[in-house]
């Protein structure tokens, strides 16, 4: 069983469409993450939550919203889809907030024509 | 604030040559120190990682790394690299009492035969 997932893994769609990516762990950890990796292989924060709630909000364009519905879950949905959103979004978890080292997935190439 | 310097964007280096991949970090609290390997279209597995104890890391796949904290720097070290460690090197940090990674901009090691 893989221990970060991500769907889908590959997403192809036209500026202005609204879409979701979707991550679950089975770890058992209390805090998620959501990092995007740009073209130049450059990783950044966008969010992280524990047990649910959210902590950090990384001056990301309220187009993205995450949510999510229980401590092994972590959405992504990001609206009006612009080009510069091209990136690979990868989800993360740890044990607890400033625990440890991260768990990461195998990441979502999301691709806006 | 925490962040992380890879002087290096490439590395290219001969089979079963030694490599050391460079990272500084800057820091006024103590820190927590990671290494991260990604293969192509994959996601991010750590290699090893420094949260106390012995300066000395040692981690998968023959790699270790020393912490030294007069110079801030935590560089990645392997004796004899192979081809299958052609991949992209990321150095992390976090500062006690900080929840997330921050990532430097990546090292490309490029192992040819």
């Amino acid at each position: 069983d893989t221990a970060v997932s991500q769907t889908p893994k590959y997403l192809v769609t036209q500026m202005g469409n609204d879409k979701s990516i979707k991550c679950e762990q089975n770890l058992g950890h209390d805090t998620m993450y959501w990092y995007k990796q740009d073209s130049k292989k450059f990783l950044k924060i966008m969010f992280s939550y524990n047990n649910k709630e959210l902590i950090i909000n990384e001056t990301v364009p309220n187009r993205f919203s995450p949510k999510s519905p229980d401590k092994a879950h972590l959405n992504l949905h990001i609206n009006s889809l612009e080009l510069g959103d091209s990136a690979v979004y990868f989800c993360a978890s740890s044990p607890r907030q400033g625990i440890g080292e991260l768990f990461f997935g195998e990441g979502s190439r999301l691709t806006v024509l | 604030a925490q962040s992380v310097t890879q002087l290096d964007s490439q590395v290219p280096v001969f089979e079963e040559a030694p490599v050391e991949l460079r990272c500084n970090y800057s820091s006024s609290v103590s820190v927590y120190l990671f290494w991260y390997v990604q293969y192509p279209n994959q996601g991010l597995q750590l290699l090893l990682k420094y949260l106390s104890g012995s300066t000395l890391v040692k981690g998968i796949n023959g790699f270790e790394a020393e912490f030294n904290k007069s110079q801030t720097s935590f560089h990645l070290r392997k004796p004899s690299v192979h081809i299958s460690d052609t991949a992209e090197y990321f150095c992390a940090v976090r500062n006690s009492g900080y929840s997330t990674l921050t990532f430097g901009k990546g090292t490309m090691l490029l192992v040819s035969p």
